[in-house]
């Protein structure tokens, strides 16, 4: 059974930081891009970055990009997302998402985390 | 970047009617090297995570009921419910995925009539 468990959320002030983790089981972790998706308080999905199941290539939303890196441990089975100087718009629940087929970026998301929340707030 | 618009932002619909979601994206979402359209619905319940319905358009993941169908190619699509049950109460999302970055529609709230 494919899992995704993300962690690292919680309550940061402006110009923060935090780093997510998505530890993964049930399938093989580096066959598969990863992505981070975010939704805001009862607002739509926003995707903010991808990563090649190799680590070599990533991906981001202009909102972030500067600000955020995706990363991953596959030694781990474990997805990363470190977000620097972190503003309010950030506040939203994080998830961590896999696509449906081995070896694209551009593939539907399959299987999907639960959500970490992030709250930046002074 | 592709922008995905759905209609309506909200539908009612009655037990046991059809309901229709639109999707309409800002370009062509169709690879004609494979013929594929790079298009996918998600439903999303309250306090879920969002649930992958159908990629290439049409293609059914496993275990979505045959009552519930996409279809459309291009840059117009639609996903039928072709009889409502409470369980279809959600939030439907379109994406799509033909090119970086990757877009959502804003979501289509249905609910029951």
């Amino acid at each position: 059974e494919v899992q995704l468990l993300e962690s690292g959320g919680g309550l940061v002030q402006p110009g923060g930081s935090l780093r997510l983790s998505c530890v993964v089981s049930g399938f093989t972790f580096s066959s598969y891009a990863m992505n981070w998706v975010r939704q805001a308080p009862g607002k739509g999905l926003e995707w903010v970055s991808s990563i090649r199941g190799s680590g070599d290539s990533v991906f981001y939303a202009d909102s972030v990009k500067g600000r955020f890196t995706i990363s991953r441990d596959n030694s781990k089975n474990t997805l990363y997302l470190q977000m620097n100087s972190l503003r309010a718009e950030d506040t939203a629940v994080y998830y961590c998402a896999k696509v449906a087929l081995q070896g694209v970026i551009r593939a539907s998301f399959d299987h999907w985390g639960q959500e970490t929340l992030v709250t930046v707030s002074s | 970047d592709i922008v995905m618009t759905q209609s309506p932002d909200s539908l009612a619909v009655s037990l046991g009617e059809r309901a229709t979601i639109n999707c309409k994206s800002s370009q062509s979402v169709l690879n004609s090297t494979n013929n594929k359209n790079y298009l996918a619905w998600y439903q999303q319940k309250p306090g879920q995570p969002p649930k992958l319905l159908f990629h290439w358009a049409s293609i059914r993941e496993s275990g979505v009921p045959d009552r519930v169908s996409g279809s459309g190619s291009g840059t117009d699509f639609t996903l039928t419910i072709s009889s409502l049950q409470a369980a279809d109460v959600a939030v439907y999302y379109c994406q799509q995925y033909y090119s970086l970055p990757i877009t959502f529609g804003q979501g289509t709230r249905l609910e029951i009539k």
